[in-house]
């Protein structure tokens, strides 16, 4: 299996612009989760999904942040309105959650917003 | 609430020496899993290990061993005879969910390896 991938590596947007980060997890995986990553906070859980379905999202910093996964191979994370307090990496992972194992990560959406 | 302090925020050291990464948490939760997991400077996250906190056994793997400590909250990383290519920011996990993914981080300690 090639990993979690992640689209694009590097976004640089302006204020203003809606923003969409893309991540196709592991085959047969059923979690994913959204994290971020910056200076300020460090790695923050944003959202994460089990069987296509949100089930915690309390880490979503604000309603311009929306989350889906209309399927098992795929998920969006888009912002709209972006702002420059939202630079950070965007990280997706996955995990086969009922066998107990490690959330393997994609390498990480690099967002400016200018 | 759960929280994962490393207080080295930066250790630098010259190739060959040994070098012990330090994590303690914090946790109400019985069933925990904790984590290490390796940062580059390419950026990835790359995993490690993962305990669960009914398995005190300390593991080696390798040039890496991990020292897993219930009674002080600490499961510290060490790093026999390192490496240049073992630069990179190391951060310490811990989860309290059924299935052990939903992931609180530290801060990260940045290890910086010198030849």
């Amino acid at each position: 299996d090639a990993g979690v991938i992640q689209s694009p590596r590097h976004e640089v947007t302006e204020m203003g612009q809606e923003v969409t980060l893309r991540c196709k997890p592991i085959s047969g995986h059923d979690y994913l989760f959204w994290y971020r990553q910056t200076m300020m906070r460090g790695l923050e859980l944003l959202i994460y999904f089990n069987n296509n379905v949100p089930i915690d999202d309390s880490g979503m910093p604000e309603d311009r942040f929306s989350a889906k996964m209309p399927n098992a191979s795929f998920s969006t994370l888009k912002i709209q309105p972006s702002e420059p307090r939202d630079s950070a990496v965007y990280f997706c992972a996955s995990s086969q959650g009922a066998l107990n194992t490690e959330a393997f990560f994609g390498q990480g959406t690099r967002l400016t917003v200018v | 609430a759960q929280k994962v302090t490393q207080a080295q925020t930066e250790i630098s050291v010259v190739e060959k020496e040994d070098v012990t990464l330090d994590c303690v948490y914090e946790t109400r939760d019985t069933t925990y899993y904790l984590f290490w997991y390796k940062q580059p400077p390419s950026g990835e996250l790359v995993f490690l290990i993962r305990r669960n906190s009914f398995d005190e056994q300390n593991e080696i793997s390798g040039r890496y061993s991990w020292n897993f400590q219930k009674s002080t909250s600490s499961f510290n990383f060490t790093i026999t005879a390192s490496q240049v290519v073992d630069s990179a920011v190391y951060f310490c996990a811990l989860s309290g969910d059924l299935y052990g993914n939903k992931l609180v981080f530290g801060a990260g300690t940045i290890l910086r390896v010198k030849s």
